[in-house]
């Protein structure tokens, strides 16, 4: 099994500038995660998508943020009007609750932003 | 509301070294699940061990092993004889239905 893909691997913006990052899924996981980690911090849950429906977001996650599942597959977690404090790593988890899946996150390599 | 807490920020163990990484979690779920990660300089979070609520057998692993106490709340990590390849940054993460909640991590480095 090919495990989750993320790109690009590195960004480097500047300030106000709209940003995208996709994450591919192992194939067949229903679920799919995106999380955010600073540096000297433990991952902070963003948003997550059974299938193609996202059910819940965090207040993490504000009016520029915003994820998308359109096909249940790939995801794409877009940032606009970028800021300094968005310098993160996004992380991408996927798993399965179907046919015994017990919801273990398999996470991708992550994006890392950086914003000038 | 949950928590996980790791109150071990950084260890620094000779290789061979036996070391135990804590973890401390609060919930008021009754049904919930226990995990660790280990996220190396690569970067990417590397899925270790899950373990829910009822189950409260200690587990092995190779080098690994792991004590859940739902008493006290715990579920600690035990490499035995360590090498330099287990160094890393270690999470425990706590998931009730869905979303998991990780520790802000321990950083062990293992030197030869």
């Amino acid at each position: 099994d090919t495990g989750v893909s993320q790109d690009p691997r590195h960004k480097i913006t500047k300030r106000g500038q709209n940003v995208t990052f996709r994450c591919d899924p192992i194939s067949e996981h229903n679920r799919l995660y995106w999380y955010r980690q600073t540096l000297g911090q433990g991952p902070e849950f963003l948003t997550y998508f059974q299938n193609e429906a996202q059910l819940e977001k965090s207040r993490l996650l504000s009016d520029r943020f915003s994820a998308e599942r359109p096909k249940g597959s790939f995801s794409t977690l877009e940032i606009q009007r970028t800021e300094q404090g968005d310098s993160a790593m996004y992380l991408c988890a996927s798993s399965s609750t179907v046919a015994g899946g017990l919801d273990t996150q398999y996470f991708g390599p992550g994006t890392r932003l950086t914003v000038l | 509301a949950q928590k996980v807490t790791q109150a071990q920020t950084e260890i620094s163990v000779v290789e061979k070294e036996d070391v135990t990484l804590d973890c401390v979690y609060e919930t008021r779920d009754t049904t919930y699940y226990l995990f660790w990660y280990k996220q190396p300089p690569s970067g990417e979070l590397v899925f270790l061990i899950r373990r829910n609520s009822f189950d409260e057998q200690n587990e092995i692993s190779g080098r690994y092993s792991w004590n859940f106490q739902k008493s006290t709340s715990s579920f600690n990590f035990t490499i035995t004889a360590s090498q330099v390849v287990d160094s890393a940054v270690y999470f425990c993460a706590l998931k009730g239905t869905d979303k998991l909640i990780f520790g802000t991590g321990t950083r062990l480095q293992v030197f030869p």
